[in-house]
């Protein structure tokens, strides 16, 4: 088992450019989740998606980001124009269907936008 | 309201047992979650609980829930440095469909040789 995998791992990136984080689910799970960490507000959740199908994204900071899940072995979170306060660690998480089955992390993508 | 609540430091010496404590507000709440997270990487699940437990062990992990004080906590025997890390609480309430979880800010755990 691979686990959750997230590229890049680092991501260095001028303010007003574009930034695509992408993450491959562990196989056979049915929902993928984004999550941002930061120091000072922790994890916050972003976005989640049940099969392909985006749930609730109640959690996205505005239009800047964007969130796609094009079948069940691929998602993407952009940012489109990226802002010095979206630096964060982006954390993208799968799980099984069943409830109270966990989630699975994957390492995350360090952004910084300069 | 929302909270879940974790002390944020914990220190403690090498081959002691450490408690790491947790307390929510919500009596919704039916899976309780320990996750741990080391520098540079993501959060690693430890263990969970089901609200109608009371205590779960695996290994040198032990959970206790107290759902009547809502509080729950994770006892680690013999801890080495090794389970230095910040250790996060999470809960999620209710049943259906709704996958989010409430997080509590972590508690930093610091073994000392």
């Amino acid at each position: 088992d691979a686990g959750v995998i997230q590229s890049p791992r680092h991501e260095v990136t001028e303010m007003g450019q574009e930034v695509t984080l992408r993450c491959k689910p562990i196989s056979g799970h049915d929902y993928l989740f984004w999550y941002r960490q930061t120091m000072m507000r922790g994890l916050e959740l972003l976005i989640y998606f049940n099969n392909n199908v985006p749930i609730d994204d109640s959690g996205m900071p505005e239009d800047r980001f964007s969130a796609k899940m094009p079948n069940a072995s691929f998602s993407t979170l952009k940012i489109q124009p990226s802002e010095p306060r979206d630096s964060a660690v982006y954390f993208c998480a799968s799980s099984l269907g069943h409830q109270g089955s966990p989630l699975h992390f994957g390492n995350g993508t360090r952004l910084t936008v300069t | 309201g929302e909270d879940v609540e974790q002390s944020l430091f914990l220190s403690v010496r090498e081959g002691d047992s450490s408690v790491i404590n947790c307390t929510y507000t919500d009596s919704s709440s039916t899976y309780l979650y320990w996750y741990k997270q080391e520098p540079g990487a993501g959060l690693q699940l430890l263990t969970y609980i089901f609200s109608n437990m009371d205590m779960k062990q695996d290994q040198r992990l032990t959970v206790l829930l107290n759902k009547k004080d809502k509080h729950l906590s994770l006892r680690i025997a013999d801890t080495q440095t090794g389970d230095s890390a910040i250790y996060f609480c999470a809960e999620r309430r209710g049943t259906g469909n709704n996958r989010k979880l409430i997080w509590g800010l972590g508690t930093s755990l610091a073994v000392n040789p």
